[in-house]
């Protein structure tokens, strides 16, 4: 029962290029969502979020967007730089109940 | 200066065994969790805390039983390992769930 997914596990961009990563959930009564990046041997680290009542974040070369009729949400990186190499975990929230269902993760990988 | 520590980082033991593992931020943050990475990537919470209380448990067996002495701390006990509890534990903390967490980095625990 997967209420938060991320169906491609791994995605190979070119440094300079955009990153799209992609994110879908079932539960519509999820209303915060979030992504995370991880490095290996390394607990994952907060990178940005959206509100349910948003359709766009941005944050740098970082932006989310949110399609709440699509319950799809994507995290675009421009430009992509080598460092961004990592898995990246999307996360969802419900009305603030201290419980993140998180996706599998996709492992991003940018090529010098 | 870790934000959130857990110790040990690996652990390698027999199945049977009691062990336990040991986590402390010092961010001064209300709520603490323990999240499970299995094999299949899924990053799944077990329990939260909040103030040494808890507020979460998972459907998690009776083997594991989360102990916070106080709200900096809080530790997972599990006795009589089991194969299949060989896995990624992490340790979390947050003021606030909305993109608050941070979480540490990790302990690879490997029933043998």
């Amino acid at each position: 029962d997967q209420q938060v997914k991320q169906n491609s596990p791994s995605l190979s961009v070119q440094e300079g290029r955009i990153s799209i990563l992609n994110c879908d959930y079932t539960n519509s009564m999820f209303d915060y969502f979030l992504w995370y990046k991880k490095y290996p041997a390394e607990g994952p680290t907060f990178l940005i979020s959206i509100s349910s009542i948003k359709d766009k974040n941005e944050d740098g070369r970082f932006t989310v967007f949110l399609n709440k009729s699509a319950k799809h949400l994507s995290l675009h990186i421009v430009p992509s730089q080598p460092g961004d190499s990592a898995v990246y975990f999307c996360a969802a929230d419900q009305g603030g109940s201290e419980k993140l269902v998180f996706g599998k993760g996709t492992k991003l990988t940018v090529n010098p | 200066d870790t934000a959130v520590s857990q110790t040990p980082k690996y652990l390698v033991t027999q199945m049977g065994n009691d062990k336990s593992i040991k986590c402390e931020q010092n961010l001064g943050h209300d709520t603490m969790y323990w999240y499970k990475q299995d094999s299949k990537k899924f990053l799944k919470i077990m329990f939260s805390y909040n103030n040494k209380e808890l507020i979460i448990n998972e459907t998690v067996p009776n083997r594991f039983s989360p102990k916070s002495p106080d709200k900096a701390h809080l530790n997972l006990h599990i006795n009589s390992l089991e194969l299949g509890d060989s896995a990624v534990y992490f340790c979390a903390s947050s003021r606030l769930v909305n993109g608050g967490y941070t979480f540490g980095s990790g302990t690879r625990l490997t029933v043998v």
